[in-house]
């Protein structure tokens, strides 16, 4: 099974709009981390946000936030007022540290945003 | 400035010719990972190290390998390359804590004829 599901390749979102990337997850684990990570079109990878598995609040930084709900095992990120800049690849990621320390990658989002 | 870094950028190779992609950290990590990004698939984790000279397979190993002698690096070598092995690797570090975000290289785009 996927341990990190993204099931939007692709979206469009307008500019100064907020848009939500959706990102479930899979673990057993009760000990666990959720990142998200942008990679512009310049291919570096650049952390955004991240979530504890026993942080009741959402996480926020800045014009982001992540929309934790445990129970569903959803981790959505959530841009507010989108800018032109936000147009990136898009990737959620978990980290087990109970199991192996190992990372897992979604598959990745493609914003665009439009002007 | 905390980075890391790989070498190098940019590899065209043929098949079966042995190649080492250099990866180095200055931030004193325990834990170091390679990656490899393929369109659709996102990263796959090839191998990670916690700390020196402990290593272990991620998800996709085959035809891959890795030594971790000293805790700044950690290089991957691919000994006899093919084609499927054709993709963008990162390498990342961190500390070990499961709050710890890791640090990506600038990634390396390997071709393989």
């Amino acid at each position: 099974a996927q341990k990190i599901t993204q099931t939007q390749p692709g979206m469009f979102v307008q500019e100064k709009e907020a848009v939500t990337l959706d990102c479930t997850y899979d673990t057993s684990d009760q000990s666990y981390g959720l990142f998200w990570y942008k990679q512009p079109s310049s291919g570096e990878m650049i952390f955004l946000i991240y979530q504890g598995s026993y942080d009741e609040q959402n996480a926020t930084e800045g014009r982001y936030s992540l929309n934790f709900q445990k129970a569903r095992k959803s981790a959505n990120l959530v841009i507010s007022a989108s800018q032109l800049g936000d147009s990136a690849m898009y990737f959620c990621a978990m980290r087990e540290p109970l199991n192996f320390n190992k990372f897992y990658f979604g598959s990745g989002t493609k914003l665009n945003v439009k002007p | 400035e905390a980075q890391v870094t790989q070498n190098p950028r940019y590899l065209i190779t043929v098949t079966g010719k042995k190649l080492t992609v250099t990866c180095s950290q200055n931030m004193n990590h325990e834990y170091m990972s390679w990656y490899r990004q393929d369109p659709g698939l996102g990263l796959r984790q090839i191998y990670y190290s916690m700390n020196v000279e402990v290593t272990d397979k991620g998800d996709v190993p085959e035809g891959y390998k890795v030594s971790r002698k000293e805790k700044r690096n950690f290089p991957l070598i691919l000994e006899s390359p093919s084609p499927n092995q054709t993709s963008l690797y990162f390498c990342a570090s961190s500390f070990s804590g499961s709050a710890d975000t890791q640090y990506f290289g600038p990634g390396t785009r390997l071709t393989v004829l």
